[in-house]
């Protein structure tokens, strides 16, 4: 399967944590990916974590995997107005194609 | 490292119309894609090159799209008659061929307007 599925939108208050969550299909997916994208930018890469793995912990990002249930969730700690954007979630579907969700738009409010 | 280049950054054409956007990757990447994503959704593949070769092409790249990698630089994708439905922005990325956890760096895209 090719679905991944995501929230569309976050309301966060600066200063508090983020949570994006995220759930994909593909139980042989190897690599699963948090892609950022503002306005009129193109998609930028936050961090990966390896299927083997439960929880990867990168400065203020944290991403936590439950295989079993293919639930994947990215952690923004101490959100700021800077981290305002479209989060994706992504799957490796193949040596080639990554499958994306849909984003999640969130919006840091002061 | 200039990160990915697309030009033009927007394009409005009528329908009908051929259209051509460019990509240039970063220097030492070898893989290059490229993606569609309209309004709301996330990316979704088109096609990718190893070096000059394309190596696949999703069943969204109808025969009216063709995109060229001449010597393993730069890419082209050109659309020919255009339709108001291939509004959307043409995002390309580049990588190492780095195994399963390949890394894709993506340029700001080409926000295409058919009218």
């Amino acid at each position: 399967g090719e679905d991944v599925e995501q929230s569309l939108f976050l309301s966060v208050r600066e200063g508090d944590s983020s949570v994006i969550n995220c759930t994909y299909t593909d139980s042989s997916s190897t690599y699963l990916y948090w892609y950022k994208q503002e306005p009129g930018a193109g998609l930028q890469l936050l961090t990966y974590i390896f299927s083997n793995m439960d929880m990867k912990q990168d400065q203020r990002l944290t991403v936590l995997l439950n295989k079993k249930d293919k639930h994947l969730s990215l952690r923004i700690a101490d959100t700021q107005t800077g981290d305002s954007a479209i989060y994706f979630c992504a799957e490796r579907l193949n040596d080639y194609k990554l499958s994306f969700g849909a984003g999640t738009t969130v919006t840091v409010r002061a | 490292d200039t990160g990915v280049s697309q030009d033009p950054r927007h394009k409005i054409t009528k329908r009908g119309q051929n259209v051509t956007f460019r990509c240039d990757p970063i220097s030492e990447h070898n893989r290059l894609y490229w993606y569609r994503q309209t309004l709301g959704q996330g990316p979704e593949f088109l096609t990718y090159f190893q070096n000059e070769a394309q190596l696949e092409k999703s069943r969204l790249l109808s025969d009216r799209f063709s995109a060229e990698r001449p010597k393993g630089s730069f890419s082209t994708l050109e659309i020919q008659r255009t339709e108001q439905g291939d509004s959307a922005m043409y995002l390309c990325a580049s990588s190492l061929d780095a195994g399963t956890n390949e890394k894709l760096f993506f340029g700001s895209g080409t926000q295409l307007s058919v009218l």
